[in-house]
């Protein structure tokens, strides 16, 4: 099965500056790459995915950017915000899997 | 729109109890998920049903049964609740299969003494 990476575990920025976030995939046929964000008590919920077909997606502040030939993909927050502190998920799929791979999550504080 | 609403949100069991989870999703959606969440551990799939009908084995099973009632309803039922199964447990649903955003629910916090 599939088996996703995810570091670094912590991350302390000073807002305004950028936080990346990468992760790893082990399996070549995985083709769907989706990024969460779980706040304090929250829910996980979807901020960004990409697909194979697409090397860079950007939505405002986030981007995400994906490297099949190395089987790493990453998110990228700009100009960070106090309520950008939350737990990042990255995750992973093959198209013929019924289910998605988590990433053990990333902890990102923003510090004012 | 309620999307996928867990129930209880909170519970706490002895050792050797039984309980059941519910989740019930209003979006048409054809699969299903629990996972349970643990400090430093990420999520981790304990069944899913692809659609209606199917159930399949995840990551972390044993000790945990589930039942697909019908397209909106999925249930994780616990027959001997055990201490390492304390957790905060979460439903969510997707509209077919794991390359599709999946939608959790705000999730159950289970505490077993």
């Amino acid at each position: 099965g599939e088996n996703v990476e995810q570091h670094p575990s912590t991350l302390s920025v000073q807002e305004g500056d950028s936080a990346v976030i990468k992760c790893t995939y082990s399996d070549s046929a995985s083709n769907y790459f989706p990024w969460y964000k779980q706040e304090l008590g929250k829910r996980p919920q979807l901020i960004i995915d990409i697909r194979s077909n697409v090397g860079e997606k950007k939505d405002q502040r986030i981007a995400v950017t994906l490297n099949k030939t190395a089987k790493h993909f990453s998110l990228h927050i700009t100009e960070t915000q106090p309520e950008d502190s939350a737990v990042y998920f990255c995750a992973a799929t093959p198209s013929n899997d019924y289910k998605l791979s988590f990433g053990a999550g990333t902890t990102v504080t923003v510090r004012a | 729109n309620a999307g996928v609403t867990q129930t209880p949100k909170f519970q706490v069991l002895k050792t050797g109890q039984s309980m059941t989870l519910q989740c019930a999703q209003d979006m048409n959606h054809n699969s299903m998920y629990w996972y349970r969440q643990d400090p430093g551990m990420g999520l981790r799939l304990i069944y899913y049903s692809a659609s209606e009908g199917t159930t399949d084995k995840g990551e972390v099973p044993n000790g945990y049964n589930v039942s697909r009632l019908n397209k909106r309803e999925f249930s994780l039922r616990l027959e001997s609740a055990a201490p390492s199964q304390t957790s905060v447990y979460f439903c969510a649903s997707s509209i077919f299969g794991g390359n599709q955003p999946q939608h959790f629910g705000d999730g159950t916090r289970l505490s077993i003494l």
